[in-house]
């Protein structure tokens, strides 16, 4: 079935490190993939999204470029911030219908100055 | 702030007890999405209605119900609770049926006791 994988956490970084969170998933069909990040305390917001191969969504200096050679969604940053510190969930959909989305289990980001 | 509400933010009971949860969506979005987060499971899509109708299903237990109101409100119904039903109840919506963005409320934290 359809499933996404992520880099086990807690990953620790310092203030302006390069951030990587790997994201690998499984799918029948075409599927489009997301980062959520979810800040401690709250609900889960859409952070970026790409819907075809070679897409790359990007926001806030977060980016991820759609791979479908290697089914790969990974997350970067160049400089993170103590503010990044969050949990990172990939997650995907597939098809025409965005009805299930298909979480990981999620990367948790600690970012210390 | 999403725009999406959910009450109450903290609920504690006790083992074989029924509560209900409630959502409201962002003004004008018809979907609302269920999903249970705990520690041991992450992040599981629960059930999914559309403008009044079930529109998709998935790990829901029996002992767990929802519908969505004509004034697209939601309520989640949790009976014959077990401690191992405590957990994060988030709830999501989306302007469609096929929304590929979802807007999370800040949740509902359940303790069985």
């Amino acid at each position: 079935g359809d499933s996404v994988t992520q880099m086990e956490g807690p990953v620790t970084l310092s203030e302006e490190a390069f951030l990587t969170i790997n994201c690998t998933y499984t799918a029948t069909g075409y599927p489009s993939l997301f980062w959520y990040v979810q800040y401690p305390g709250e609900g889960l917001q859409l952070l970026l999204k790409a819907t075809k191969a070679d897409d790359k969504g990007s926001n806030k200096g977060f980016e991820a470029t759609y791979r479908k050679e290697t089914t790969s969604f990974h997350l970067e940053k160049g400089s993170v911030q103590v503010s990044d510190s969050a949990v990172y969930f990939c997650a995907l959909s597939v098809g025409t219908s965005y009805d299930k989305v298909i979480f990981g289990p999620g990367t948790s980001l600690s970012v210390i100055p | 702030d999403s725009g999406v509400t959910q009450t109450p933010k903290h609920l504690i009971t006790a083992t074989g007890q029924r509560v209900t949860l409630r959502c409201s969506p962002r003004s004008g979005d018809l979907s609302v999405y269920w999903y249970q987060q705990s520690l041991d499971q992450g992040l599981q899509f629960l059930i999914q209605y559309y403008n009044g109708e079930e529109r998709a299903k998935g790990n829901i237990l029996e002992r767990f119900s929802a519908q969505q109101f004509p004034d697209l409100h939601s309520e989640l119904n949790l009976s014959s609770l077990e401690l191992g039903d405590s957990a994060l109840y988030f709830c999501a919506s989306s302007v469609e049926s096929g929304g590929e963005t979802q807007y999370f409320g800040p949740g509902t934290r359940l303790l069985v006791l």
